[in-house]
């Protein structure tokens, strides 16, 4: 299967500061990666789809400014999480597919775990 | 809304057993659907992926899928204590977002 590592695994942050998590995929270039949130003993919630060289699409209710999206290569995409507050402590994952596959499997990141103080 | 439901759990099935887990969605146009296993604290990890209608077997597990009834289903021969997780049904349409279930928390005792 496909390779994706996410960094780092585990966060702790001060209220009002800002996280940057990084999503790699090692070993095939990824034209479309996507971001997942996870609360604990609940199912992944995709906040939003990240593409190569443009914007990333947000699902709805998901706040665009507050959690920032950038896909500047094919292997690399970053969300940073602005001005956090405890609330946003969660299990965020990412994942991704090769790009010449047309089937709908996603290889997931090992998640990071941010905690908001 | 594309929906995917299962069944929260949780499953307790005995050492050795067959466990079965269930799942259905609502959008008849969907066209892959995967198992995920998911242990506590870490990521999903794929374990089965079916396209088609009819069993799908890999080792232990069996994907079943029929697209009239709109019903995926996981069976878990053997079960063993490292069995025990969470389970997420997911399903997309081409090559587009996964959609998942809540997971079933499934439970092997020794």
């Amino acid at each position: 299967g496909a390779v994706v590592s996410q960094h780092p695994s585990r966060v702790i942050c001060k209220s009002g500061t800002s996280v940057k998590i990084e999503c790699r995929s090692l070993d095939f270039q990824a034209t479309t990666m996507f971001w997942y949130r996870q609360f604990p003993k609940k199912s992944l919630m995709l906040m939003a789809t990240s593409n190569e060289g443009s914007k990333a699409t947000y699902e709805q209710g998901v706040e665009k400014d507050k959690f920032l999206i950038n896909h500047a290569s094919l292997t690399l995409s970053t969300l940073t999480v602005t001005s956090a507050h405890p609330e946003d402590s969660s299990f965020y994952i990412c994942s991704a597919r090769p790009a010449s596959w047309n089937t709908g499997e996603l290889f997931f990141g090992e998640g990071s775990r941010l905690t908001v103080l | 809304q594309k929906e995917v439901e299962q069944n929260s759990g949780p499953l307790s099935v005995p050492e050795g057993a067959i466990a079965s887990l269930n799942c259905t969605y609502s959008d008849r146009g969907s066209q892959s659907f995967f198992w995920y296993r998911q242990y506590s604290g870490k990521s999903p990890e794929l374990i089965m992926s079916i396209y088609s209608n009819g069993d799908k077997e890999d080792g232990r597990f069996t994907a079943q899928l029929n697209k009239a009834s709109q019903y995926v289903s996981l069976l878990i021969r053997d079960s063993q204590p490292s069995d025990s997780a969470t389970y997420l049904c997911a399903v997309s349409w081409g090559a587009q977002k996964l959609v998942f279930g809540q997971g079933t928390r499934l439970t092997i005792n020794p």
